[in-house]
């Protein structure tokens, strides 16, 4: 069973510019979350998506955003990027049958804003 | 407000010794707590669980105890081997709304020396 992709894995951006980062999760899994990672912040979610719709949200600014499609492919986009959006971005899906946190990353996608 | 918390960023044991991985949390409505394996260029990955409910929890070499009163967790990896060598990372969940919101700590770096 193939893992969850993310694409791309690497990316460089100025400031001021945006970003779309793409997810495919496990097949099956309807549900996609999405997390940032940095050195002083550790791992911060930012939103989950089940079945196209937003359903829990995290505490960042509304740069940030993301959408679910029908196949539950997801991306999120962050607008008028800030060198402080540099992080590790983090995609996870789960077959959201039973709440137990387990959820499968991929390997994410770093963004380096100059 | 960090309701997840590991206090040592690092820790280093010898191979075949215990690891002992310490998190305490505040929120005394988290259902389920995990913990998450992390090595460098790679996503996390789901090691073992617990549910509130229950106060130990054994997986192989991975034991994960939960102290309710202290609002306390603890990873016990033994023997630890150098693969075990990676980012711990304790983690927590409320609620069947809130299937992907993961409240993370910051992470503890654990070094099995051969």
């Amino acid at each position: 069973k193939a893992g969850v992709t993310q694409t791309p894995r690497y990316l460089i951006k100025t400031r001021g510019q945006q970003v779309t980062l793409s997810c495919s999760p496990i097949s099956g899994h309807r549900s996609v979350s999405w997390y940032q990672q940095t050195p002083g912040q550790g791992l911060q979610f930012l939103f989950e998506y089940f079945s196209e719709t937003q359903r829990n949200k995290g505490n960042f600014p509304g740069r940030f955003s993301g959408r679910q499609f029908s196949n539950s492919r997801s991306e999120m986009n962050v607008s008028t990027l800030e060198l402080g959006d540099s992080a590790l971005y983090l995609c996870a899906s789960s077959p959201r049958t039973v709440n137990t946190g387990e959820l499968f990353f991929g390997e994410g996608s770093r963004l380096t804003v100059l | 407000d960090q309701q997840v918390k590991q206090n040592s960023p690092s820790l280093s044991v010898q191979e075949g010794r215990i690891s002992i991985l310490n998190c305490d949390y505040t929120n005394s409505m988290f259902d389920y707590f995990l913990w998450y394996k992390k090595y460098p260029a790679e996503g996390p990955t789901f090691l073992i669980s617990i549910s509130s409910i229950k106060d130990k929890n054994e997986d192989g070499r991975f034991t994960v105890f939960l102290n309710k009163s202290a609002k306390h967790l603890s990873l016990h990896i033994v023997p630890s081997q150098p693969g075990d060598s990676a980012v711990y990372f304790c983690a927590a969940i409320t609620g069947s709304s809130n299937t992907g919101k993961l409240i993370f700590g910051q992470g503890t770096t654990l070094q099995v020396k051969p």
